[in-house]
């Protein structure tokens, strides 16, 4: 059973970059498993699809981010990760990273999720 | 806005059966999944495909799908049924996936 954890800063300041990563347990983000996605959830408010990356490097983004995200897969960490450029209070979110099941098209392993607080 | 609508809430007695539903040009051409989430949890998986539950789901989750909705429906709703749902699919350009924006189901 694949484990997912995040790790980031809780913590930044309007205009500087959001890094996030997903440490994957009980998987391999080399296999083609999965699609490593992430998603976000501002406090109080719905989910969020933010885009995903496969093992052979491609990449899926939501229209709405794409200008100012990328995901990246590290395989000698075992991990993913996300970066937002630019960010304002509207990115403040609990960040989780999720595996998306291609074949029959939905997410089935969640990380506990991260809280982002953009502020200066 | 969403392109997929959920009722942002519903209730249902103890024991009864309620339908949350999830509309969207995307679902005349794609199956929705259903999640779960409680507070301060992650959301989880209940409903994916025509109407498969993955182990470990109650079967008194169910979904089903006609024209641009998707239902999920609770047989019997439980006290612990108390939640947020959300239905997730493709966008209408099939390329991106979305999010209803949740509904919030309380059992009285």
């Amino acid at each position: 059973q694949v484990q997912l954890r995040e790790s980031g800063p809780g913590l930044v300041k309007p205009s500087e970059t959001l890094s996030l990563s997903c440490s994957v347990s009980g998987g391999s983000v080399s296999s083609g498993s999965y699609y490593w996605s992430w998603i976000r959830q501002p406090p109080g408010k719905g989910l969020e699809w933010i885009g995903y990356i496969y093992s052979s490097g491609t990449t899926n983004y939501s229209p709405s981010l794409k200008s100012r995200i990328t995901i990246s897969v590290d395989t000698s960490q075992n991990q993913f990760s996300l970066k937002v450029r630019s960010v304002t209070a509207a990115d403040t979110a609990v960040y989780y990273c999720a595996t998306w099941n291609a074949y029959d098209s939905y997410f089935d392993y969640w990380g506990q999720g991260t809280l982002v607080t953009v502020s200066s | 806005s969403s392109e997929l609508t959920q009722d942002p809430a519903v209730s249902v007695a103890l024991g009864q059966t309620v339908r949350i539903t999830c509309q969207g040009d995307s679902l005349r051409d794609y199956y929705a999944s259903w999640y779960q989430q409680k507070p301060g949890q992650a959301p989880i998986l209940l409903i994916y495909g025509k109407n498969n539950r993955p182990s470990g789901i109650p079967d008194r989750f169910s979904g089903s799908n006609s024209g641009n909705t998707a239902s999920l429906t609770i047989t019997g709703a439980q006290a612990e049924d108390e939640a947020d749902y959300y239905c997730n699919s493709r966008d209408t350009s099939g390329n991106h996936w979305v999010f209803g924006g949740g509904t919030q189901l309380t059992v009285l």
